[in-house]
Parts: C-alpha cells; structure tokens; sequence
C-alpha cells in the first residue's frame, strides 16, 4: 500500500527558531514530493516540491532536504514566524497511467509562538 | 476571482439525504481530484478525473459518486449520506501533463447528522 508517513503531528517552536517536519515512504516509483501548507479555513497550497534526482531546494525560508536511499525528505523552516503557524502536509506521487495522484502524509500543525 | 469554486461551503443534512458537493474550476486543467479531510488523517482521494471521459476510484471511493460535467465542472455525490462522512472536502485541480501542482479549491464543511 502506498505510504508516506509524517512526523511529528504537533510541533511548537519559537520564533526565529527552527522547524524541523519528517517524512517517510515507501514506493521507490515515487518521483515528485511537495510540501503542502494550510491555514485554517482554507485550502492546502503548494509551498515546495522536490524531485529525486537533487538533494535539496530551497526557496527562501523554506528548504527541502531529501535522502533517496533512507526513503526520506524533510522541511526546514528557517527563522520561524508566527505567520508560518499552519498545518504542513508532505506528499508524494508518481508518473505513469492512472497516477499523478498525491499521497499524503496526515499533516503537522505547526505553531509558532512569539 | 478564486480560480476553483466549491458550493456549498458548509452543508448540514441528515442521514439518509442525498447530498452533491460542486466544484467549478476556471483555471483550464484537465485533471480533477475530490478529496476528503479528517483531523489526524490527512487528505484521502475519493475520486479523479483526467478528462471529461476519464473517472477513476481513489482511496476511499464507498459510499461517493462522481460526475464530470464539462472540463471545467467535477461534482462529488453523497447518495445516502451517512454520519461518518461528516468531513471537509476539497476539490483541487491539475494540468494536464507530468507531476506538478495541484490547485485546492476553499473546500466544502459537510455534517450528516
């Protein structure tokens, strides 16, 4: 069964501090895996994506790490704002007939205090 | 203008109703996806669609219907809902190629009571 596993599911870090949110899969034919995030009352929103041939992206604040071997990849958030306080939703999917699809991870809600 | 559209926002109902959550999109993808959302679980796929002739089950297809309408129009049935489809629902929206960016409409709060 398709997976992406997401840790942890709460986290409270201070402002300017670090965020730090871990994810995990299975399916080695999964070829694209962006971060979602969501305010409350809305819809999710892509904020990053990776694909598995680099390492790591960055895009400001936000920076995606990714391990192909241990399965893994990770969010950073860097000098961490109250504005950044959300729920992040990992995600991963892959090319071919029928997919395209996103599995989700079941989401970290993210609070910043200042 | 928001570029995908779900109406209700907010729908109560009892069990055993007949419910359809619309989404319209004015964005000119050909991929439409109905997701379901519960607190701690994520978003589950329900249904999706790659053209007006394409519906496909998702994770979680029992007890759903879907209908695509026009490219631009995926609407979501609840034939007999049921308590534990009380849920927020979200459409979202893909272009046509390759893995990129899905496009999530405001989404849709449904109690079945």
């Amino acid at each position: 069964q398709q997976q992406v596993k997401q840790s942890p599911q709460s986290l409270i870090v201070q402002k300017g501090g670090i965020s730090i949110i871990n994810c995990a899969y299975e399916n080695t034919a999964f070829d694209y895996f962006p971060w979602y995030q969501q305010f409350p009352g809305k819809g999710p929103a892509l904020l990053i994506a990776i694909r598995p041939d680099v390492s790591e992206k960055k895009e400001g604040r936000f920076t995606i790490s990714f391990n192909k071997s241990a399965k893994q990849f990770s969010l950073h958030i860097m000098d961490s704002q109250p504005g950044d306080s959300a729920t992040y939703f990992c995600a991963a999917s892959m090319r071919g007939a029928g997919s395209y699809q996103l599995t989700f991870g079941k989401g970290t809600k993210l609070s910043v205090i200042p | 203008d928001a570029d995908v559209t779900q109406t209700p926002r907010n729908r109560i109902t009892k069990t055993g109703k007949r419910i359809m959550l619309e989404c319209s999109q004015t964005k000119g993808h050909d991929r439409m996806y109905w997701y379901r959302q519960d607190p701690g679980l994520g978003l589950r796929l329900i249904y999706y669609s790659f053209d007006v002739k394409d519906i496909n089950k998702g994770e979680i297809s029992d007890g759903y219907s879907v209908s695509r309408q026009a490219q631009a129009k995926f609407s979501l049935s609840l034939e007999s809902a049921i308590p534990n489809q009380t849920a927020l629902y979200f459409c979202a929206t893909q272009r046509g190629w390759g893995n990129n960016e899905q496009f999530f409409g405001p989404g849709t709060r449904l109690t079945v009571l």
